[in-house]
């Protein structure tokens, strides 16, 4: 099973910073908060990943919260082509399977 | 980034036919490749764990002797579709991580549609 929570949909206005909330409780000390995105009819697309500390790269940023019970993951300024069902994922590194939950589909309004 | 290549991206084919879907990591070798199905509107469900050089981990409820998995070398995977049947049409996506000291996310081949007719 999932180990993550996420709301079904959201909506953002493009240009603007879309947040995607996820719910983890029950992570464990090691694993670590992964984020995928789906486009209609391709693979998952890896976004990023974090343990503790907030991370940020050319695609994202992820804060995650103190306790590590949740985090968010951000598209600062959000287009047409983020428009994807968004999956947050908790993790071990390496060969740990990865069990995908429902995830977010993210709308991009013009 | 890495690349996992999946072969091919869309397949129609009769019902009792056995279909062949292949998953290469093009430039990393991985010793684990997953893969997944995925009915319209609905999330990834992990099928299987696929090693290379052992036989496949398949998840609960998932056929071994119909979703057959060799994993014969560190870049190649492949998935058949034993006896297909209409309700086996889905999109059916392998993933792949780096081995060793590589990059700890999972890369996604592009997924294969099979349409059973």
């Amino acid at each position: 099973d999932a180990k993550t929570t996420q709301p079904p949909s959201m909506d953002c206005a493009e240009g603007r910073a879309a947040n995607l909330p996820c719910n983890h409780s029950t992570i464990s000390g090691n694993e670590y908060v992964y984020w995928y995105r789906q486009i209609h009819s391709q693979g998952p697309q890896y976004i990023i990943h974090g343990l503790k500390n907030n991370e940020t790269n050319e695609m994202a940023s992820l804060i995650i919260t103190e306790d590590r019970k949740s985090s968010t993951l951000i598209l600062p300024h959000a287009t047409l082509r983020d428009t994807a069902v968004y999956y947050c994922i908790v993790n071990l590194n390496r060969d740990d399977k990865i069990i995908f939950g429902k995830g977010t589909r993210l709308h991009i309004l013009p | 980034g890495a690349v996992v290549s999946q072969h091919p991206s869309r397949v129609i084919c009769k019902s009792g036919t056995s279909v062949k879907i292949e998953c290469r990591s093009l430039d990393f070798q991985a010793t684990t490749m997953f893969w997944y199905r995925q009915f319209p509107k609905k999330s990834l469900m992990l099928m299987a764990t696929s090693n290379e050089g052992s036989k496949a981990t398949y998840e609960q409820g998932v056929e071994k002797d119909k979703f057959l998995i060799n994993h014969a070398s560190l870049t190649l995977s492949t998935l058949t579709v034993t006896s297909a049947h209409p309700e086996d049409s889905s999109f059916y996506i392998c993933s792949a991580k780096i081995i060793g000291t590589g990059a700890p996310e999972a890369f996604f081949g592009q997924g294969t549609r099979l349409t059973v007719v």
